[in-house]
């Protein structure tokens, strides 16, 4: 257990729905960073928050968008799903904004049908 | 061009040969990481350097700020180190805070 929890780990959904994914950083860290790895892409990166507020945007689409909460957990929302959004999904934590290590959770696995 | 370059992008070796996997970068980076994903999908982080020189275990990472280029080194390598090894680098400015990632080397140990 690397002390970064996902959930849920598989999620099987249709076009056009909406879904959330949930990450609980390590305990003491305060940024979270999510990422998406596709077959074709490799991974990319979506977004970081940092104590609540976001801190940097990468290559994430308009239809998704993620927010950090006071407990610190993060979720990363996804709508108007495409079969190209089929993805695992990471996410990440660190202690600080862009020092130390990052821990990775083991991922949520979306499949879009 | 990508900006994160690893090679070879796959590797078969015996158990207990030495193993070289590379990856050079094109942008100013603060840190760069290697990444190990095992065949479930797990991603473990392996390493952060920004410069010399790193040991745990049978794996070092070296990195050249002057040459743009970091590689990973597995000694007396076994089946168990069968993974995707994953080069990432963070950047400076508006990037930071965030990995750019190489697209992997997929490493095969055979016994």
């Amino acid at each position: 257990d690397s002390g970064v929890t996902q959930t849920p780990k598989h999620l099987i959904t249709a076009t056009g729905q909406r879904v959330t994914l949930r990450c609980s950083p390590r305990s003491g860290d305060l940024s979270v960073y999510w990422y998406q790895q596709s077959l074709d892409q490799g991974l990319q990166f979506l977004i970081q928050y940092y104590n609540g507020e976001e801190r940097a945007k990468g290559n994430i689409l308009e239809r998704f968008s993620a927010q950090q909460f006071p407990d610190l957990h993060s979720e990363l929302n996804l709508s108007s799903l495409e079969l190209g959004d089929s993805a695992l999904y990471f996410c990440a934590s660190s202690a600080g904004g862009h020092i130390g290590g990052y821990t990775f959770g083991s991922g949520t696995r979306l499949t879009v049908v | 061009k990508n900006e994160v370059e690893q090679s070879p992008q796959n590797l078969t070796a015996q158990e207990g040969e030495f193993i070289t996997i590379n990856c050079s970068y094109s942008v100013g980076i603060s840190a760069l990481h290697w990444l190990q994903q095992h065949p479930g999908g797990g991603i473990v982080s392996l390493f952060m350097l920004s410069s010399g020189k790193k040991k745990h275990g049978r794996l070092i990472a070296t990195i050249n700020i002057q040459e743009k280029h970091s590689s990973l080194h597995i000694t007396a390598s076994h089946p168990r180190d069968s993974a995707v090894y994953i080069c990432a680098v963070r950047g400076y400015g508006g990037s930071q805070g965030n990995l750019i990632f190489g697209k992997g080397t997929k490493l095969s140990v055979k016994p």
